[in-house]
Formats: structure tokens, sequence, C-alpha cells
């Protein structure tokens, strides 16, 4: 089945320190790739819509200059979380769904998240 | 704005019990449709996709999908400790985006 690849799992940072997170389809082709923020006990929360060589698409209340989302291949979308500060700590999900020709209904696949913790 | 509502829960039933999750959704247009379960501390794994009015059957889940009532419901038969979890309902748009409820509780009793 398919399979979305997201590093690190997990990491701890400094206050004021950048974090890059990447995500990667690996046996299908994602123009359009979904990051998400979760915190604990409550639902998932749509960041932005991040596209295949052009600006992503951020949803409202989230600050584009704060987190980064490059999507530079058909198969590889980065968040990176500027200037971290403790309010910033929660569980980030990429997932992607297959844009090939023919698969337009196809399910969303998740990343297995990366727990953020800024000290 | 699309809009996909769910019972949060939590629902509790006992080992060996079906346990059913249910699901609305506003976009009458709507072509696809997910359920996805969540561990705590997890992210979602993907269990169903239905797409066509009616019942699909997979194990112990089935999907059922009615469009004119624009209802999505999901059926585990003999529920087991380890289907304790969060379960998302989702719909999927022309855009790639799907909208997700806010999902619902399962806790399964031993």
């Amino acid at each position: 089945g398919a399979v979305v690849s997201q590093h690190p799992s997990r990491v701890i940072c400094k206050s004021g320190t950048s974090v890059k997170i990447e995500c990667r389809s690996l046996d299908f082709q994602a123009t359009t790739m979904f990051w998400y923020r979760q915190f604990p006990k409550q639902s998932l929360m749509l960041m932005a819509t991040s596209n295949e060589g052009s600006k992503a698409t951020y949803e409202q209340g989230v600050e584009k200059d704060k987190f980064l989302i490059n999507h530079a291949s058909l198969t590889l979308s980065t968040l990176t979380v500027t200037s971290a500060h403790p309010e910033d700590s929660s569980f980030y999900i990429c997932s992607a769904r297959s844009t090939e020709r023919g698969t337009r209904n196809s399910p969303l696949h998740f990343g297995n998240g990366t727990r953020l913790t800024v000290t | 704005q699309k809009e996909v509502e769910q019972n949060s829960g939590p629902l509790s039933v006992p080992e060996g019990a079906i346990a059913s999750l249910n699901c609305t959704y506003s976009d009458r247009g709507s072509q696809s449709f997910f359920w996805y379960r969540q561990y705590s501390g997890k992210s979602p794994e993907l269990i169903m996709s239905i797409y066509s009015n009616g019942d699909k059957e997979d194990g112990r889940f089935t999907a059922q999908l009615n469009k004119a009532s624009q209802y999505v419901s999901l059926l585990i038969r003999d529920s087991q400790p380890s289907d304790s979890a969060t379960y998302l309902c989702a719909e999927g748009g022309s855009n790639y985006k799907l909208t997700f409820g806010k999902g619902t509780l399962l806790t399964v009793n031993p």
C-alpha cells in the first residue's frame, strides 16, 4: 500500500531555534501534500496545503512566516518551524494522496508524525 | 464551508459487541469517504474507503454510505479491546483535500 515517510519522529529543541520536518511519498507522486498539527486530546488541525512547485496555501490563523513549507519535488515536502517557542510544541503530521492520473478519489495516507518539544 | 459531523463520544461497548460509528456530511457533491483510526499519540491510519451507496465489508469492518441522507457509518463486529481508539470520518473533495470530523472515541471494555 501507499506509504508516507516522515522524519524525524521526535525532536527536542531550544526556544528560538528552527526545526525542519521532512515528508516523503515513497511509492506514489503527490503534487499536493498536507500538514496537520494536533495538540493532546484535540482534533487534527489542517495547517497548510503544500503544492509542488508553487507556494503553499495556509489555513486561517497559521503564520506563513513561522511555518515555512517547501515542496521541491513530486515526492518531498518539508515543514520548517522557525524560531520555535514552547507553545509550538505539538504533534505534526504530514499526509499525501496520489495525484497521478486516475487517482482522484484515492485515500489520504499519513506519515507517522513528528512530536516536537520546545524547551 | 464543508462540514463533517461525528458524535464525539465516548462510545463504550463490551468486548464482542458491535460498535456503530456515525457521520454526516454537508457537501452533497462529495464522492469519496474514508474512515481512519487513530490510537493515542499516533497518526491516523486508513481503515476503509467507500465511494458508492450501500455497504462495503472488510473483515470485521463494514462501512455504509447513504448519499441521499448524506450519512456514512462504520460498524465494527466482534469488538476487541485493541479497537479502542478515536475513529475519524472524512470526505474527499475535488482538490485532493479531505475534510475530517472531530472523531469519535471508542472504548471496548474487556
